[in-house]
């Protein structure tokens, strides 16, 4: 059974870079699309940005300007970096596996909170 | 890139049925929508994919057979009978844009079991 968990800094001052990475386990990360979604408190959810296992990207562009995301397949990790961050930006932050050959997620990690704060 | 609109609540007495709605904008009655259950303090689940002709490939993992899906127009629905405690749930409508090269959801509706 394929698990995703998330991990990073819970706490991000205003103006920093949120840094998260997502690790895989039970199954290979590679010949996958892995991507991040971020749910603020009480609202929908947002879709942040794509990566397939060759490092190619596809971003929100509402967030593209700020986003980098990477791939390590050697750790079966991936990553997420959001520069400039404000309180706008707290929110539970979800990776997810694309599911090979179509374009829902079929596996999810259990959410990690990052709150933007001084 | 299409919006996807849903009620913010629903709600339905246990054993009963409630089928939720999600709205997409007009111009897009020809895209598919997946529906994720998310629990509360989880992370989402995949239920299933549905396009105007009904679900789309297969349900997600352990999604009991009250869990169905029609879609017509613009709607896509996803009906549970037979309401269960455990359905208690938010539940979100997502579609990818751009073959997977950029998703949107819903707002979620919030499923309370009476």
């Amino acid at each position: 059974q394929v698990q995703l968990q998330e991990s990073g800094p819970g706490l991000v001052k205003p103006s920093e870079t949120l840094s998260l990475t997502c690790t895989v386990s039970g199954g290979s990360i590679s010949s996958y699309y892995w991507s991040w979604i971020r749910q603020p408190a009480g609202k929908g959810l947002e879709w942040i940005g794509r990566i397939y296992t060759s490092g190619s990207t596809n971003y929100n562009p509402s967030l593209k300007s700020r986003v980098t995301m990477s791939v390590d397949t050697s750790k079966n990790q991936f990553s997420l970096k959001l520069s400039s961050v404000t309180a706008a930006d707290t929110a539970v932050y979800y990776c997810a596996r694309v599911a090979f050959g179509f374009f829902y997620f079929d596996y999810w990690g259990q959410g990690t909170l990052v709150t933007v704060s001084s | 890139q299409p919006v996807l609109t849903q009620p913010p609540s629903a709600s339905a007495s246990l054993g009963a049925s409630v089928t939720l709605t999600c709205t997409l904008s007009s111009g897009y009655s020809n895209y598919k929508v997946d529906w994720y259950q998310q629990r509360p303090g989880k992370g989402p689940r995949f239920v299933m994919r549905v396009g105007t002709g009904g679900i789309v490939g297969s349900k997600g993992d352990g999604i009991p057979d009250r869990f169905s899906v029609l879609g017509s127009g613009l709607n896509r629905y996803l009906t549970i009978k037979n309401i269960q405690e455990e359905d208690e749930s938010d539940y979100h409508c997502g579609a990818d844009h751009g073959s997977g090269s950029f998703w949107v959801f819903g707002g979620g509706t919030k499923l309370t079991v009476l």
